[in-house]
Formats: C-alpha cells, sequence, structure tokens
C-alpha cells in the first residue's frame, strides 16, 4: 500500500496569501494524484487531478503540480471560502488519501 | 446535472451487517466507476471500493473480507454491503462518481460525491 504524507498538518494563513501545501507518496505514483478540498459537515470536493489537471469550474487560483512522488497544491491567493481541509489521494489499487492539511484564519 | 444520495440505517448493532444504497439521477450509470469511501468521525477518508459500471469490482484489502459492492443498471442504484462490522466501522460513509482517461496511462477522477451518510455502529 502506498502512504501518503501531507505537510503541514496546519496552516495558519491570511485572505490574499499564496499558500503552498505538499504531498509526497511512499513510492512514485506517475501523475495519478488527486486533491480534494472539504469544509466541514460537507463532501470533499474535486480540485485537481492527473496531477496537474483542474477540475470543472475550479477557480484558476488553484494549480497542482509535481510528478513522481512529490506533488504541491497551490492557491496563489487565498480567498475566505478557502479555509477548509485538503487532502490528496493517489489513484494506483488500493487508493489511499493523505492525513489531510488544515487551512486556518491566522 | 448528476446527483448521488445515500440511504440506510444510521445505527447498526456490532457484528451486524452494515448495508447502504447510493441512488444515482440525473444520468446512467454506464461508462463510469463508482466508489465507495468512508470518514470516521474526525478523522480522515478512507477508500472502501469501487465497481465498474459492468460489474467488476476492486476493494481495499483491508476491508476486502468483509465488503461487498454491486450495482443495479435498471434502478441506477450501487449497494453497499459491510458485514461483521464493530465501533470501528462507525463513520460517514459516501459514495462518489469515477471517471477515467489516458494520459501516458490511466487516470481516475472523482468528480461527483454524494452528501454522504452517518452510520454508528453501537449496541
Amino acid at each position: 500500500e502506498i502512504v501518503m504524507s501531507q505537510s503541514p498538518g496546519t496552516l495558519s494563513v491570511s485572505p490574499g496569501d499564496r499558500v503552498t501545501l505538499s504531498c509526497r507518496a511512499s513510492q512514485t505514483i506517475n501523475n495519478n494524484l488527486a486533491w480534494f478540498q472539504q469544509k466541514p459537515g460537507q463532501a470533499p470536493r474535486l480540485l485537481i487531478y492527473n496531477g496537474s489537471t483542474r477540475a470543472t469550474g475550479v477557480p484558476a487560483r488553484f494549480s497542482g503540480s509535481g510528478s513522481g512522488a512529490e506533488f504541491t497544491l497551490t492557491i496563489s491567493s487565498l480567498q475566505s471560502d478557502d479555509f477548509a481541509v485538503y487532502y490528496c489521494q493517489q489513484y494506483n489499487s488500493p487508493w489511499t488519501f493523505g492525513q489531510g492539511t488544515k487551512v486556518e484564519i491566522k | 446535472q448528476v446527483q448521488l444520495q445515500e440511504s440506510g440505517p444510521g445505527l447498526v448493532k456490532p457484528s451486524e451487517t452494515l448495508s447502504l444504497t447510493c441512488t444515482v439521477s440525473g444520468g446512467p450509470l454506464s461508462s463510469y466507476y463508482w466508489t465507495w469511501i468512508r470518514q470516521p468521525p474526525g478523522k480522515g477518508l478512507e477508500w472502501i471500493g469501487n465497481i465498474y459500471y459492468t460489474g467488476t469490482t476492486n476493494y481495499n484489502p483491508s476491508l476486502k473480507s468483509r465488503v461487498t459492492i454491486s450495482a443495479d443498471r435498471s434502478k441506477d442504484q450501487l449497494s453497499l454491503k459491510l458485514n461483521s462490522v464493530t465501533a470501528a466501522d462507525t463513520a460517514v460513509y459516501y459514495c462518489a462518481r469515477v471517471g477515467y482517461g489516458t494520459d501516458k496511462s490511466y487516470y481516475f477522477y472523482m468528480d461527483v460525491w454524494g452528501k454522504g451518510t452517518t452510520v454508528t455502529v453501537s449496541s
């Protein structure tokens, strides 16, 4: 099983900040990686798949990069609606998720 | 617009079988994979397993001995059965649609999710 590790666990930021979240796989996963946003009481929302492809309707301030085993989700200018928990997920069976990064108000 | 709705008992006794249904509206099951994901209270996400619309399944090895996922194309419904449940199976259970494509290799994306249903295992 591929273990996904996200850092940091919690990120305290202000609106307008540039935010970078990291995700590391325990072995290479090519680009088989997705990012999700989850707000309290809601289902996860797909942001990025195939490492860097934005899902339909996702604002351009969200971007994904990386390859192999190291990946990054960048939010270019954090909006108030972006405070949430972010998960990375890899698609090599069995599918696994990172433990999440909470983006909170500073 | 495709929508998913999970349903089933909110309380299950230990050692019994958890049974959930996911009803898909606004689109057929055909041409997609479908998946179940769960999230224990205050914790992260765990993949349970997938089913292709033809019926082919793939399960998380950690749950494989206890889980069955099936699809009823005539009703546009998915089902999840998890037997011999314990308190560790208490979670919010989500169903989701899985799109796929090819680049240099296959990729997948869970793009439509249900709102989730809470299942508590307790006597």
